[in-house]
């Protein structure tokens, strides 16, 4: 089983600021095959990036992702006040699937 | 408008069954692969189950392999995981997903609202 570790566990940031959030696999993971997504409270999740870098329809251009093999990273260049949530990285490409632990951003 | 909603969730009492639909809408259903996915409360997101478009290929995480089982009905648009020998750590709230593809080992895209399953005594 792959596991993904992600970090840091919270981000305390201010509206305007960048977040770099983290995730790294136990093993290597194709970037095709690595995902993140978005969920608010009492919300289902969303999907925000594929392929590690390629934003899903709808997601705005300040986030942006990279990485391969064992590291992974979600950047958000400029926070918006609905930007605050949990974020998750996953990998879809062996079984089973895998999601992160979630890295949670908060208002500062 | 691409929708999917869970019902069957409730209170259950360990070791006893419960089992889980998925109603979809809005898209070609038997062209996509489905999953079950579970988020206990105040923790993450655990892959439960997934099942190709045609049911030839299905897959389980390890610690519901043997009790539950995801299954599919084209015709009906709909998705169901019968769920066996529940044990406490079961409780969660279930989320129907849609994959990207016809195969299980690709994105989810599109996400249903959950159904609660809250195992106890």
């Amino acid at each position: 089983e792959i596991v993904l570790t992600q970090s840091p566990g919270t981000l305390s940031l201010s509206p305007g600021e960048r977040a770099t959030l983290s995730c790294r696999a136990s093993q290597s993971v194709s970037s095709s095959y690595l995902a993140w997504y978005q969920q608010k409270p009492g919300q289902a999740p969303r999907l925000l990036m594929y392929g590690a870098s390629s934003r899903a329809t709808g997601i705005p251009d300040r986030f942006s992702g990279s990485g391969s093999r064992t590291d992974f990273t979600l950047t958000i260049s400029r926070l918006e006040p609905e930007d605050f949530a949990v974020y998750y990285c996953q990998q879809h490409g062996s079984s089973p699937l895998t999601f992160g632990g979630g890295t949670k951003v908060e208002i500062k | 408008e691409v929708q999917l909603v869970e019902s069957g969730g409730g209170l259950v009492q360990p070791g006893r069954s419960l089992r889980l639909s998925c109603a979809a809408s809005g898209f070609t259903f038997d062209d996509y692969a489905m999953h079950w996915v579970r988020q206990a409360p105040g923790k993450s997101l655990e892959w439960v189950s997934g099942i190709n478009w045609k049911s030839a290929d299905m897959g389980y995480a390890d610690s519901v392999k043997g009790r539950f089982t995801i299954s599919r009905d084209n015709a009906k648009n709909s998705l169901y995981l019968q769920m066996n020998s529940l044990r406490a750590d079961d409780t969660a709230l279930y989320y129907c997903a849609k994959s990207f593809s016809s195969g299980y080992y690709a994105r989810f895209d599109y996400w249903g609202q959950g159904t609660l399953v809250t195992v106890s005594s």
